[in-house]
């Protein structure tokens, strides 16, 4: 069946250095997924999204890379501050519903 | 812009009351909305989704007369969780969407049930 999920359950970065979260997926027909963040005790916060006809988009400070040859995609954070410590979901959108995968959570070392 | 908001922001209830958590979105029409149940260090679970004005549409394994969800207005969902346990305690999220594959989600609601 389809699925969305993540390599890394924790990933630990010191202040300042670049972040890669991870996302696997497995329907090859996935045509879009969103990145959210989540801190302690809120909902998911959008980051970013990319559609399949792009293999890179950037935001601020972040970078969503699609591979759909191997059916991954990864969130980049440069310069890691201690505000993005959370956990930080990649979704897919299928029929109007989001699937989620299991998240990672990123702690920021100062 | 796209604000969602939810009430309350926690509670705690006895077990067999029932509870209600209100899901606004406050800057915009949304034509579908969508209940989420989060347990700790887990993921989002689809739980329902609802449209203004039709019965809501529950997940497989979701008691629907349980969790009764009313979506009465284009602003407004509720989810009602009725004679609570303490097995329903968890972190219930909605979600508004104005329109296809985007979802704006409220701060989320935590329920404790003694």
């Amino acid at each position: 069946g389809e699925s969305v999920g993540l390599h890394l359950p924790t990933l630990s970065v010191q202040e300042g250095d670049n972040s890669i979260i991870n996302c696997a997926y497995s329907n090859s027909a996935s045509d879009y997924f969103i990145w959210y963040k989540q801190e302690s005790g809120k909902g998911p916060q959008f980051i970013i999204d990319i559609r399949s006809n792009m293999d890179k988009r950037q935001g601020q400070r972040v970078t969503v890379l699609l591979n759909k040859t191997v059916k991954h995609l990864s969130l980049q954070i440069a310069a890691t501050q201690p505000g993005d410590s959370a956990v930080y979901f990649c979704a897919e959108p299928h029929h109007s519903k989001l699937t989620f995968g299991t998240g990672t959570r990123l702690q920021v070392t100062l | 812009g796209a604000v969602v908001s939810q009430h309350p922001s926690w509670v705690i209830c006895k077990s067999g009351t029932s509870v209600k958590i209100e899901c606004r979105s406050l800057d915009f029409q949304a034509t579908t909305m969508f209940w989420y149940r989060q347990f700790p260090k887990q993921s989002l679970m689809l739980m329902a989704t609802s449209n203004e004005g039709s019965k809501a549409t529950y997940e497989q394994g979701v008691e629907k007369d349980k969790f009764l969800i009313n979506h009465a207005s284009l602003t407004l969902s509720t989810l009602t969780v009725t004679s609570a346990h303490p097995e329903d305690s968890s972190f219930y999220i909605c979600s508004a969407s104005p329109k296809t594959d985007t979802q704006y989600f409220g701060p989320g609601t935590r329920l404790t049930v003694l």
